[in-house]
């Protein structure tokens, strides 16, 4: 069975400032997908940035990248020149790539970021 | 284009009542998911639904039944609420074979039992 590890409950960060979420997982497929996700305070998900694990290159969305270490299983999401708007909750996320794939995703326990201006 | 839609946003129901949470999604996507959000726990899958006419069991299927109605629908019931589902709901879909994988989620069903 699939499982991901986000093992910052909370951090923090000033405004304009770099920060990493950490995530790891365990799984022994070779081919799968990897997601951040945010909530905000409004509660809607929404996808920041995914990336499939075939390819070599980091995934990046404008100020979101992520680094992508298979042999390692793990996925951190860095945020560039934070705003006050990543305040939010973000999930690393798995899922396996499979003939009829189902989509199904295995969450991480989330990581609660606060941007402070 | 509403994407997915959830009703209710909010219910209170005692130990014992029963409730029917709906979702719709108008992307004619194949699958569908419920979720439910606890704190410290991330989200994990109660049901989902490959395909219409197919249904099938998640993490934590105990205490939930599913019935994907048509492509659009896909409801979530509780035959007998306990205060252990208390917690957020949330409705997904997707285009598995789409090459995206991108899950559209709901805004969420804060359920309380008492």
């Amino acid at each position: 069975a699939q499982t991901v590890t986000q093992s910052q409950p909370e951090m923090s960060v000033q405004e304009a400032e770099t920060v990493t979420l950490s995530c790891t997982y365990d799984t022994s497929e070779n081919n799968y997908y990897l997601f951040w996700y945010k909530q905000p305070p409004s509660r809607q998900m929404i996808l920041v940035i995914r990336q499939e694990a075939y390819k070599q290159q980091n995934a990046t969305e404008n100020r979101f990248s992520v680094n992508f270490q298979k042999a390692a299983k793990s996925f951190s999401l860095k945020i560039s020149d934070s705003q006050l708007g990543d305040t939010a909750m973000y999930f690393c996320a798995f899922m396996k790539h499979a003939a009829g794939n189902t989509g199904k995703l295995i969450f991480g326990q989330g990581t609660t970021l606060q941007v402070k201006p | 284009n509403a994407g997915v839609t959830q009703t209710p946003k909010f219910q209170v129901l005692k130990t014992g009542q029963s409730m029917t949470l709906q979702c719709a999604q108008d992307m004619n996507h194949n699958s569908m998911y419920w979720y439910r959000q606890d704190p410290g726990m991330g989200l994990r899958l109660i049901y989902y639904s490959a395909s219409e006419g197919t249904t099938d069991k998640g993490e934590v299927p105990n205490g939930y039944n599913v019935s994907r109605l048509n492509k659009r629908e896909f409801s979530l019931r509780l035959e007998s609420a306990a205060p252990s589902q208390t917690s957020v709901y949330f409705c997904a879909s997707s285009e598995a074979d789409s090459g995206s994988y991108e899950q559209y989620f709901g805004p969420g069903t804060r359920l309380t039992v008492t």
